[in-house]
Formats: C-alpha cells, structure tokens, sequence
C-alpha cells in the first residue's frame, strides 16, 4: 500500500511556465519535506512543514514554493522552472519532530524542462 | 569481502561476497542516521537505522556501524546478490531535518 504517493511520476514543463507537484500521505504525519535530487548528487532538502508551520532551507532559491492545504497534502510550485530546475523531486514524511522513527519517501516526479 | 576505507563513488564487488560502504557525516550533534537504497528512478527505500546512542546494529544481512568520535558511518552487506545493485545513501538527522551525504553506487558481478 502506497503511503506517500506522489504525481505525476514524470513531468515535463516548459521553460519558464510555473508546475506544481504535488504529494499525499495517507500516515496522518505531521511533517511533510520536500527534496530535489539531480542527476548522480544526493537529495537536497529545499523546505518542510511542521504540521502548518512552513520552513524554508536558506539556500532554497525564491522559485521555489510550497502549500499544504491540510494534514494528507502538499505541493511544490516551481513559478518559472528553468534548465537547471530538471531533477527529481522527492517528498517525504515523518511523524514528528524529534521522533526518531524514520523517514517515509514517495517515489519522486522526474522534470524535465524543454 | 570487499571493503573501502574512506568514501568512494562506486563500489564493485563479486556476487556472494560482502560489500562495506563507508560514509562520514558532518555534525556531530546528529542524533540519528539511516541508510538508503535507491534504484533507478526510485525513491530512497530505508535500510536500515541507527541512533546515537549505539555503535552497531544489525538487520537482514545488513549491519551499521557508527563511530562518533570520527564521525564515520559504515553499512556492511553480507552475501551480496544481484538486486542489491543500487546507490547507497548515508543520511544524519539533526534537529529533525535529514541530510543525506554522497552516495555510492554499488555494481554486482555475477
């Protein structure tokens, strides 16, 4: 059974045209993070929510925003992706902070950006 | 076995034999780490994990050793087979945010 699941599995945008990702959890878990994985590098974490409460990396680049409308969903906007944005985009939950039980990932959406 | 003392980007190694990957993480005030398997276009599946308090655990075939007073981690594959041909992700977690450190693709040879 999926428990974070995350759609499209593959995106293709074009330059400059805003996309959203979007990911759902069906653990009830209060945060939900967001990571962008380029080719041969290790996932970067870009923000996360604390149940409402928004954090944002100090290196994540103002392109990137985030929503979560309720517990079960959150989304990535990228507001005008570039060449260099193509990645993976991995969601991921856990219980709580300070909860040392594990991360939950989805499976990612792979952009492109022609 | 087949082993690496220091961080390497790929590892090879003899089906049947046993895989050592090697990770040095960079805050010593993490309280807790994971190791990653990620396939091909996947997501990063959990391993294995282990907290600050402990230097060894073990699972499946798999055993983590962590020495914090050089800040290294190690995950230790135990009769590799085929499938576990993948990269292999080190991961700290510190206040409550996890960061993964530089992966190592593992190749089998049958």
């Amino acid at each position: 059974d999926a428990m974070v699941i995350q759609n499209p599995r593959y995106q293709v945008t074009q330059f400059g045209k805003p996309v959203t990702l979007s990911c759902s959890q069906t653990l009830n878990h209060n945060v939900m993070y967001w990571y962008q994985q380029k080719s041969s590098q290790a996932p970067k974490l870009l923000f996360h929510y604390y149940d409402k409460d928004f954090n944002n990396e100090a290196d994540t680049p103002d392109n990137f925003q985030s929503r979560r409308p309720n517990t079960s969903f959150c989304f990535l906007d990228i507001r005008s992706p570039g060449l260099g944005d193509a990645a993976m985009y991995l969601c991921a939950t856990s219980r709580d902070r300070g909860i040392q039980d594990g991360y939950t990932f989805g499976s990612g959406t792979r952009l492109t950006v022609v | 076995g087949e082993s690496v003392g220091l961080h390497l980007p790929t590892l090879s190694v003899q089906e049947g034999d046993n895989s050592i990957i090697n990770c040095a993480y960079s805050n010593s005030a993490s309280d807790y780490f994971i190791w990653y398997k990620q396939e091909s276009g996947k997501g990063p599946q959990f391993i294995i994990d282990i907290r600050s308090n402990m230097d060894k655990r073990q699972g499946q075939r798999v055993t983590v050793l962590l020495n914090k007073t050089v800040k290294h981690l190690s995950l230790q594959i135990a009769a590799t087979q085929p499938g576990d041909s993948a990269v292999y992700f080190c991961a700290e977690n510190n206040d409550y945010k996890l960061s993964f450190g530089a992966g190592t693709t593992v190749t089998v040879r049958a």
